[in-house]
Order: structure tokens, then sequence, then C-alpha cells
């Protein structure tokens, strides 16, 4: 089966900047996830999603993180103004359900400067 | 607040010997344990994972071990091959579920020849 599939693969951007990224799931795959992990860090969820349903953004900065899952299937993380401290790799994973285990996507490496 | 921790940053093992690596939790709601391997530039990859009612568990090569009195769980990997280095994360949750995880920061695995 395909796996996770996530765009772009790096970025670079200045600080005050946007960026979007992008993300596939594997087909049938209910739960969607976006993690942040920073440079020597474990990742950390910042959102959750069941369908197109949000799940729990407890963890998403939303003064200037947000993310939608149109139709259940993709969905895109954006992060708007972009500041020094959200240079990170960002992934995806996606699961059949709550009770399964995650399939991560191979990430987003974004450099803020 | 490090919930999860692996203190142990890196290990060195030679081929054919046990790689032990150990986790650490403070949070006593966390009752789903599971192990991630990572290689560079991909996205963690799940490898076992075991619940709180067992103290362990086992597939193939692979064993987790939980201590849920002293807070601590151990991936026992026996024996130890060159295609295992990687680095390894140990996460948690307490929702029953692989839902929510919360991550240690790592530990980077070295099979020597």
């Amino acid at each position: 089966e395909a796996g996770v599939a996530q765009s772009p693969r790096y970025k670079i951007i200045e600080k005050r900047q946007s960026v979007a990224f992008w993300c596939n799931p594997i087909s049938g795959h209910a739960t969607l996830y976006w993690y942040q992990q920073i440079l020597g860090q474990g990742p950390k969820l910042l959102i959750q999603f069941q369908n197109n349903g949000v799940v729990d953004d407890s963890q998403l900065p939303k003064d200037r993180f947000s993310a939608e899952r149109l139709k259940g299937v993709d969905s895109t993380l954006k992060i708007q103004p972009a500041k020094l401290e959200d240079s990170a790799v960002y992934l995806c994973a996606s699961s059949w359900d709550r009770d399964s285990p995650l399939h991560f996507g191979n990430g987003t490496r974004l450099t803020v400067t | 607040d490090q919930q999860v921790k692996q203190n142990s940053p890196s290990l060195s093992v030679q081929e054919g010997r046990i790689s032990i690596l150990n986790c650490d939790y403070t949070n006593s709601m966390f009752d789903y344990f599971l192990w991630y391997k990572k290689y560079p530039a991909e996205g963690p990859t799940f490898l076992i994972s075991i619940s709180s009612i067992k103290d362990k568990n086992e597939d193939g090569r692979f064993t987790v071990f939980l201590n849920k009195s002293a807070k601590h769980l151990s991936l026992h990997i026996v024996p130890s091959q060159p295609g295992d280095s990687a680095v390894y994360f140990c996460a948690a949750s307490e929702a029953g579920t692989a839902s929510k995880l919360t991550f240690g920061t790592g530990t980077r695995l070295q099979v020597t020849l």
C-alpha cells in the first residue's frame, strides 16, 4: 500500500512569512494527525482529525497555526506568520481509527530565518 | 514538563548482542505504550506496543517489558543487526489507544560490526 505522502520535503522562509504543508494519508485511514518535531525532541501532537472533524487541537497555537481536512482525506497545515521557533519537521500521520498504530509520512523540514 | 523520558541519547552495541533501550514515564494515567523506529529523513515507523494490563510483549527479535510500579519500560532487541541502527522513540497514551501520543526524546542506537 502507498504510504502517507507529504509535500514539500523542505521549505525555507523568513520570519513573518506564511507557509503551508500538504498531507495525503493512506487510503481508507479515517484518523489523521499533524505532529511537530523540533530538533532533539520527540514529536509533539498539534492536531488530530477523525474524518473531517477535529478531535483534539489543544496543543495547536491557534493564533498562528491552522489546519483543515476537507472531505475527510487530504489535509493542509498552515503557519501565518511564522516565527523562528517554528523551525522543525512537521510530520503527518494516519491510522485506520483511533485504536490503530500511526503510520507517519517522511515529514516537511521547515527552516525559518 | 517531560512526561516520557529517554535518558540515554545514544547507545552502541555489537552485532549479535542484545540492545536494551530504556524509557521512564511520570504520568500514572498512561496505559498504552509504543516504540517507534526512525531512520534519517524518514518518518517514524511503528515497532511494537504494550498495554498496561501486560508486563511483556514479544514480536520476533523485539520484546517490550513494562514495570508499572517503577513507571519504566524497556525494549530488548536480540540479536541486534546493523539494520537496527536508527533512533528509537518511546511513546505513551492515556487513552488506552494509539491516539494522542506523548513521545520521548529518542535514543540513537548504533549496531557495530
